[in-house]
């Protein structure tokens, strides 16, 4: 059975950069035909996507966004992260990594997701 | 950028039905993801391409699709069905959208 599990610093100072992994359990990152991606909830707020990347390193990033991330992958290791620079207490938020499955047509639901991971912009 | 909008909440007595509406411009022309999200919890796809389900989830779930509004229908609505519900979409230039999200209460 497919598990994503989130990873990194709960505490985040301002003006820094946010960092996190997603390690991918019980299958392989490398599976074609699904995408891997970050979506934040700050508290008590919607869902908000933030980004996701293919095995290949092929990304989509939201453009409201896309100037303060970068998200990348590592084959050998299962494992895909995010980096967010410049942080504020805006981006205070829980964070969670998500599978996507896709074909020619478009990209289908988020049938997969971790447990998400709680992380605090403050100084 | 696509938007999604959907009811702040929505009320309703265990044993009747419960709709939740997506609405967003010619939506109907998209596949619509809807997901169920409880208190602490990490949401769950609960309906996939409209109207599918995914395994595991009850027939009481389902959905449509159409012109500018989507909409998840939950039957039968028991308690534990009580949560935050979003709506979400794949746009060729919003990429993924998440709907604003609709309390369900069940009285």
């Amino acid at each position: 059975q497919l598990q994503l599990q989130e990873s990194g610093p709960g505490l985040v100072k301002p003006s820094e950069t946010l960092s996190l992994t997603c390690t991918v359990s019980g299958g392989s990152i490398s599976s074609s035909s699904y995408y891997w991606g970050w979506i934040r909830q700050p508290p008590g707020k919607g869902l908000e996507w933030i980004g996701s990347i293919y095995y290949s390193g092929s990304t989509y990033y939201n453009p409201s966004l896309k100037s303060r991330v970068t998200i990348s992958v590592d084959t050998s290791k299962n494992q895909f992260s995010l980096k967010l620079s410049s942080v504020t207490a805006a981006d205070t938020a829980v964070y969670y990594c998500a599978r996507t499955y896709y074909d020619i047509l478009t990209h289908y639901g988020m049938d997969v997701w971790g447990q998400g991971t709680t992380v605090t912009v403050s100084s | 950028s696509y938007v999604l909008t959907q009811p702040p909440s929505v009320s309703v007595a265990p044993g009747q039905t419960a709709r939740i509406t997506c609405g967003g411009n010619n939506i109907g022309s998209k596949s619509v993801h809807w997901y169920q999200q409880k208190p602490g919890q990490a949401p769950v796809l609960v309906v996939y391409d409209d109207s599918d389900r995914p395994s595991g989830i009850p027939e009481r779930f389902s959905g449509s699709n159409s012109g500018n509004t989507a909409t998840l229908t939950i039957s039968r609505v028991e308690a534990g069905d009580e949560a935050d519900y979003y709506c979400q979409v794949w746009d060729s230039s919003s990429f993924y959208v998440f709907g604003t999200g609709t309390k369900v209460t069940v009285l």
